[in-house]
C-alpha cells in the first residue's frame, strides 16, 4: 500500500464549477501536510500547506482530518488555469524529516 | 523565486556513458532530496540527505549515487547510463523548521 493515496483522475470540469480532491496517508505519525500545484513539464511548487483547523486562501480551502488519515482540497469557482497536477504531500519525522508525494490528481478544466 | 539550481536542464547520452546531475542551493537548507518522475507520472524519490556527509536512498530502487560533501551541493551520479534511466530528474531542498520544499526545475535525461 502506498505511503500517501490519491485519486489519479484525471477531473475533467467546465469553468465556474466546485471540485474536490481527497488524500489518505497511512502513517499515523505524520506530521505536516501539504498541497502542491505541478504544471506540464514543471516543477512542483508549493499551493498551500494544510492545518488540523481547517485552511483558507482565496478559491481554495484545505482540510485535515487525522483520525481518519484523510487530507482535502476544494476548488471552489474553477479557473482555466486551475487545469494542473495536485499533489497530497506529507511529512514525517522519523528519525530524519522525509517528504513523501502523493501521485497527484490531474484536473481539466474546460471552457 | 526559489534559489535551487539544476545543470543541465536537457541531457542526451549514449548507453554505458557517466554522467553527474548537478543540483545547487543557495538558501542553506540542511534538507535536500532527488526525485524521478516519468512524463504524467508520480514523484518518486530516490536519495535525499539530512546535511553534510549524509545520503540516504529512497523508496525507489536507483542505480545511481549521491554525495553531500558541501550543504549547497548535492550531485546525482549515473556511473553506467541505460536507456532504462530516461527520465526527468528533480531536485529539492527544506529547511529545517520550515517544511515548504523547494524544487530546481529538472533535468531531462534521455539515454540513447
Amino acid at each position: 500500500r502506498k505511503e500517501v493515496e490519491q485519486d489519479p483522475g484525471p477531473f475533467n470540469v467546465p469553468e465556474g464549477a466546485t471540485v474536490a480532491f481527497n488524500c489518505t496517508y497511512s502513517n499515523s505519525a505524520s506530521q505536516s501536510f501539504f498541497w502542491y500545484r505541478q504544471d506540464c513539464r514543471k516543477e512542483p511548487k508549493l499551493l498551500m500547506s494544510v492545518y488540523s483547523s481547517g485552511n483558507e486562501d482565496g478559491r481554495f480551502t484545505a482540510q485535515l482530518n487525522r483520525a481518519s488519515q484523510y487530507i482535502s482540497l476544494l476548488i471552489r469557482d474553477s479557473k482555466l488555469s486551475d487545469s494542473a497536477t495536485y499533489l497530497c504531500v506529507v511529512g514525517q519525522n522519523t528519525g530524519g524529516f522525509k517528504t513523501i508525494f502523493g501521485a497527484g490528481t490531474r484536473l481539466f478544466v474546460k471552457a | 523565486e526559489a534559489d535551487i539550481y539544476q545543470t543541465p536542464r536537457y541531457l542526451v547520452i549514449g548507453t554505458g556513458k557517466k554522467i553527474t546531475l548537478e543540483c545547487s542551493q543557495t538558501m542553506g537548507h540542511d534538507k535536500m532530496y532527488w526525485y524521478q518522475q516519468d512524463p504524467g507520472m508520480e514523484l518518486h524519490l530516490i536519495h535525499y540527505s539530512y546535511g553534510v556527509n549524509s545520503t540516504e536512498k529512497g523508496d525507489l530502487s536507483s542505480e545511481s549515487t549521491v554525495s553531500r560533501i558541501r550543504t549547497e551541493h548535492f550531485p546525482l551520479t549515473l556511473e553506467s547510463a541505460r536507456p532504462s534511466h530516461t527520465s526527468q530528474y528533480l531536485c529539492a531542498s527544506i529547511m529545517t523548521g520550515n517544511t515548504e520544499a523547494f524544487f530546481g526545475q529538472g533535468t531531462r535525461l534521455t539515454v540513447v
